[in-house]
Order: C-alpha cells, then structure tokens, then sequence
C-alpha cells in the first residue's frame, strides 16, 4: 500500500495565473497520474508521470498547460498555466492500479478561478 | 473512447436499507474492474478490484459482483449507515502497457439517520 500527501487541499486562484500541486508518496513508485474531475463530470487522466522521463498526456490535454515534474520515485507535481475559470475541478494524483491491484490517491485539490 | 456508466447518480435511503448500484461498460477488454469510495475531502479508497467473470467479493456490509459477458458490475450495500454516505466510483484497468484507469461518472449515496 502507499500513502499520498496532496497539497494545496483547495485554493481560490485569479485568472492568468497558475498554480502547481504537490504529490508526495510515502514509498517509491514507478508511475504517477494526474486526475481532473470537473463539475458533474468523471475522473478523466491527464497525464502518466514515470521518473526520468516526459510525462504522457491524454488525448486533450497538452505540456505547456499542464506541466509535470517527477524528479524521483517519491514525489511529482502538476502546474495548471494561465488559469481561467473553466479549470476549475477537482485533481487528484494516484499511483498503482496496475496488475489487478488498488490504486492509492491524494486526497485532491479542488481549485476555483475567479 | 470506453464509456462507462454508473447508475443512479444519486441516491438517498434511510438507515438500514441495503441498496445497490450499477456499473455498465460496452466491451470486455480491460484487465480489471475497480470499486472505490470517495468521501467529501479524503482520498478515494478502494473496496474491491476484480479480474474474473463471474468474480464475487466482500467486505463487511459490502459486496461487488462482476459479469464481463453482459458488461456490468454491481456493488451492494446491507443494512446501510450514515457513515456509507459518499460517491461510489466504478473503473476500468485497461489493457494499455500501465493499465491506466477509465471511470465512471460516481453514484452519490447520502443515507440518513
């Protein structure tokens, strides 16, 4: 099992700016993934993070928008850039899922842009 | 694109009704079927992963059962409590090189005293 700190937890952010989100896992692991959950909507993945190399975005979803940095096995963070307001949504950072097992989650940051 | 469906959306029983949710999908090409429950601020925690056709788990009060002929899961709930209250996601493990997971759009359970 792993255990994932997310921080913020929320914040109320302007539009233009950016605002990046911080994963910290309690043991080493070999991909990460970014979440959004927009209102009314499902979890949809906006990128696999692996350590060591560029992070895989979904269809829909782009690096200069959503930039990851995934310096070591333990930790990653998402940068939402130019901010408006329909990114506001929940995210979430995961690990595991794969090979029949459970995946483990932060515990989201809902941000909303004024 | 996989869509998968949850049904109802939203759900409201007393305590003490057992009540049960339905996760649907159009194909059977995924290598897992996940349950999770995700309470207002806290990170969603999973109740079941299952593999098999015809696949059936527990946990306490809970129960998951899995049909990949017919493309459909169902959770369970006995005798729910307040404490149930939360949104019950379905997802799918697909059979991509990591497995990535495609959810569904959550049942909302709110149980009252």
């Amino acid at each position: 099992s792993a255990v994932i700190s997310q921080k913020p937890s929320r914040d109320i952010c302007q539009r233009g700016t950016s605002l990046t989100i911080q994963c910290q896992v309690d043991s080493q692991v070999t991909m990460m993934f970014w979440y959004r959950q927009q209102p009314g909507q499902s979890l949809t993945l906006i990128a696999t993070a692996n350590q060591g190399s560029e992070a895989t975005y979904e269809s829909g979803f782009v690096i200069d928008k959503f930039p990851i940095s995934r310096p070591n096995l333990t930790f990653s963070t998402l940068t939402v850039s130019n901010l408006s307001p329909e990114d506001s949504s929940i995210y979430l950072c995961s690990a595991g899922g794969g090979g029949g097992t459970e995946a483990f989650f932060g515990q989201g940051t809902r941000l909303t842009v004024v | 694109i996989l869509n998968v469906e949850q049904s109802p959306q939203s759900l409201h029983v007393q305590e003490g009704d057992s009540t049960n949710f339905t996760c649907s999908f159009p194909s059977s090409n995924f290598y897992a079927l996940h349950w999770y429950r995700w309470e207002t601020a806290k990170s969603p925690e999973a109740l079941f992963v299952m593999t098999l056709n015809g696949d059936e788990k527990k946990k306490g009060r809970i129960s998951a059962t899995l049909n990949t002929k017919e493309g459909y899961s169902y959770l369970y709930i006995k005798g729910s409590q307040p404490e149930d209250s939360a949104t019950y996601l379905c997802a799918l493990a697909m059979n991509t090189g990591f497995q990535k997971l495609v959810f569904g759009t959550g049942t909302r359970l709110l149980v009252s005293p």
